[in-house]
């Protein structure tokens, strides 16, 4: 049972441009969501993270916005650079949780 | 401050085969959790030890077990090895205990083919 689904598996933007990520959840325990990033043969990393408490939160190029009512969160990335080409993963957790349940990616090529 | 290491970086076992994935977690961190990526999707949660116990385990069968040891480092055992187990398997550590996860450091994976 998916719980958190990125719907779209590839995007393609031109460098400069505004990347946009999306991911929708199905958990309504879900109060946690966070934003990784993996390039080849590496781990993710750990990029940006949510509160349900906001519905909002910046850093740097990076915004990640959360919608509750709608159960939909998405990842802004402005200016989009080469070395943001890479998969992004969403994911989240619910209060007293202990393991995070991950989207199946979305895979960013920026074009220059 | 070290990172998450694991080993090997890949491996090719037979089916029906045994095999012992290694993992050392970030100095400082006390917990960790395995998960499986199978090729297309997102990672999906083993199970994660904390004190040298597993305290939560997703949707995999028994032939799936761990270790963990004082020095906080992990082993995933996985036995009788099935065609689908090919996989990257990825270890991460984290503070969290029986906490909420506020988010984890990964290791670079391990890529097990099963032939």
């Amino acid at each position: 049972d998916q719980q958190v689904k990125q719907n779209s598996p590839s995007l393609s933007v031109q460098e400069g441009r505004i990347s946009i990520l999306n991911c929708d959840y199905t958990n309504s325990m879900f109060d946690y969501f966070l934003w990784y990033k993996k390039y080849p043969a590496e781990g993710p990393t750990f990029l940006i993270s949510i509160s349900s408490i906001k519905d909002k939160n910046e850093d740097g190029r990076f915004t990640v916005f959360l919608n509750k009512s709608a159960k939909h969160l998405s990842l802004h990335i402005v200016p989009s650079q080469p070395g943001d080409s890479a998969v992004y993963f969403c994911a989240a957790s619910a209060t007293n949780d202990y393991k995070l349940s991950f989207g199946a990616g979305t895979t960013v090529t920026v074009r220059a | 401050e070290t990172g998450v290491t694991q080993s090997p970086t890949h491996l090719i076992k037979t089916r029906g085969q045994q095999v012992t994935l290694r993992c050392s977690s970030q100095s400082g961190h006390n917990t960790v959790s395995w998960y499986q990526q199978a090729l297309g999707q997102g990672p999906q949660f083993i199970f994660q030890y904390y004190r040298e116990e597993e305290n939560g385990r997703g949707n995999f069968p028994p032939r799936f077990s761990g270790l963990q040891f004082p020095n906080y480092s992990s082993e995933l055992n996985v036995n009788a090895l099935e065609l689908d187990d090919s996989a990257l398997y990825l270890c991460a550590s984290s503070l969290g205990g029986l906490r909420r996860n506020y988010g984890y450091t990964f290791g670079s994976g391990t890529r097990l083919t099963v032939v």
